[in-house]
């Protein structure tokens, strides 16, 4: 695709419910990132994936925070049980693995847990 | 200290000025810097990359690179109101897998 797609744009969970946020990287691009931004901060490191290998995973902030790559393109985070304090815009990102290693961000998913 | 550090402002400048945007990072051995313009509610967006010492310019934006200070600092001449945004500094840390550590952003407002 053109840029790097999310799904769904917003969700809204109640307390305790699981949620799955879904993200199309740029077509080749075989790393993909997860960040977690919270209103007025700069985005927090979640986890990567090279092709369908999570190479690092240290920024996922509970083991409730679960993320696949399984065929290498497409890429789901998982949350379980959300927490209010999952309320966050999630974000994806996408780049090439060799040459320079600019990455470029997904429109995001707002999820607000009620 | 956190491991990128910029001024959270905000920065206001009238229409027509350059506006400067400064960033410090803490790890020496940090290679690649990037900076994002982003608009409220929407995501961030690329707008440079500095990978050496000195100076990278395109269009109205120049990023400067001092790895000696470990700074970082976008120009934007000939500021617009359309530039009005928050600007994230971003660095790939040594030790890192690939991943980017953003700073918490600078909100800069051109004024007409």
């Amino acid at each position: 695709g053109a840029g790097v797609s999310q799904s769904p744009r917003y969700k809204v969970a109640k307390r305790g419910q699981d949620v799955a946020l879904r993200c199309d990287p740029i077509s080749g691009h075989v790393s993909l990132f997860w960040y977690q931004q919270a209103l007025g901060q700069g985005p927090e490191f979640l986890t990567y994936f090279q092709n369908e290998a999570q190479l690092d995973k240290s920024g996922l902030p509970s083991d409730r925070f679960f993320a696949e790559r399984p065929e290498g393109s497409v890429s789901t985070l998982k949350i379980q049980r959300t927490q209010q304090e999952d309320s966050a815009v999630y974000l994806c990102a996408s780049s090439l693995l060799t040459g320079n290693t600019e990455a470029f961000f997904g429109q995001g998913t707002r999820l607000t847990v009620v | 200290q956190k491991e990128v550090e910029q001024n959270s402002g905000p920065l206001s400048v009238p229409e027509g000025a350059i506006a400067s945007l400064n960033c410090t990072y803490s790890d020496r051995g940090s290679q690649s810097f990037f900076w994002y313009r982003q608009y409220s509610g929407k995501s961030p967006e690329l707008i440079m990359s500095i990978y050496s010492n000195g100076d990278k310019e395109d269009g109205r934006f120049t990023a400067q690179l001092n790895k000696a200070s470990q700074y970082v600092s976008l120009l934007i001449r000939d500021s617009q109101p359309s530039d009005s945004a928050t600007y994230l500094c971003a660095a790939q840390l040594s030790g890192s897998a690939r991943q980017l550590t953003f700073g918490s952003g600078t909100q800069l407002t051109v004024l007409p």
